[in-house]
């Protein structure tokens, strides 16, 4: 089983700010990775695919990058809306997801 | 817009069988092109895939939940549902179903119901 690490698991910025967030598989799955952001009580809402590729309706402040193992979630600046969790998903190898990170208000 | 929504009870016995079901609303369950899963997420932690059901009849289970899981479908009604054998009390989550759909080279889920927790307890 493919085991993707989140990092970090809370981080602690203010709006306007970028944030920067780490998903890392613990062996290769090409480009094979999505993101998703989650409110509290809400489902699941899928921002980034293929590791780079944003869904229908994202905004363009929100991007992905990453191969390999190792991949990243930037927002280039933190709208009030944006704080919640990420989780990041791969579908190389049967389908896991990583422990998720909080985006929370400094 | 599809829309996805689980019902089922919210408290299940220790031993007993956990069922489930996820109507779907604005569009068929029968399309080709898509896959129709469940995942699961116990209290403040992360997502756990169970499994997936294709429109031309094959499933795929998470290899730790396969021997207690099962994936059908009621094309007549619109829905797919989820049997978990023998549950305890690491069971306990927010269970989701959701639409798997092919985006680039894989499937990732684009439409998501809103949840139902399941509690396991005497």
């Amino acid at each position: 089983e493919i085991m993707l690490t989140q990092s970090p698991a809370t981080l602690s910025l203010s709006p306007g700010e970028r944030a920067t967030l780490s998903c890392r598989a613990s062996q290769s799955i090409s480009v094979h990775l999505a993101w998703y952001q989650q409110k509290p009580g809400q489902a699941p809402r899928l921002l980034i695919y293929d590791a780079s590729n944003r869904a229908t309706g994202i905004p363009a402040r929100f991007s992905g990058s990453g191969s390999g193992t190792d991949f990243t979630l930037t927002i280039s600046s933190l709208e009030p809306e944006d704080f919640a969790v990420y989780h990041c998903q791969q579908h190389s190898d049967w389908l896991t997801f990583g422990g998720g990170t909080k985006v929370e208000i400094k | 817009q599809v829309q996805l929504q689980e019902s089922g009870p919210g408290l299940v016995k220790p031993s007993q069988t956990l069922s489930l079901t996820c109507t779907v609303s604005g569009g068929s369950i029968s399309s080709r092109n898509y896959y129709w899963s469940w995942i699961r997420q116990p209290a403040g932690k992360g997502l756990e895939w169970i499994g997936r059901f294709y429109t031309s009849g094959s499933t795929n289970y998470n290899p730790s939940l396969k021997s207690r899981v099962t994936i059908s479908m009621d094309t007549s009604k619109n829905q797919f549902s989820l049997k978990v054998t023998s549950v305890i009390a690491a069971d306990t989550a927010v269970y989701y179903c959701a639409r798997g759909t092919p985006m680039g080279a894989r499937y990732y889920f684009d439409y998501w119901g809103q949840g139902t927790l399941v509690t396991v307890s005497s």
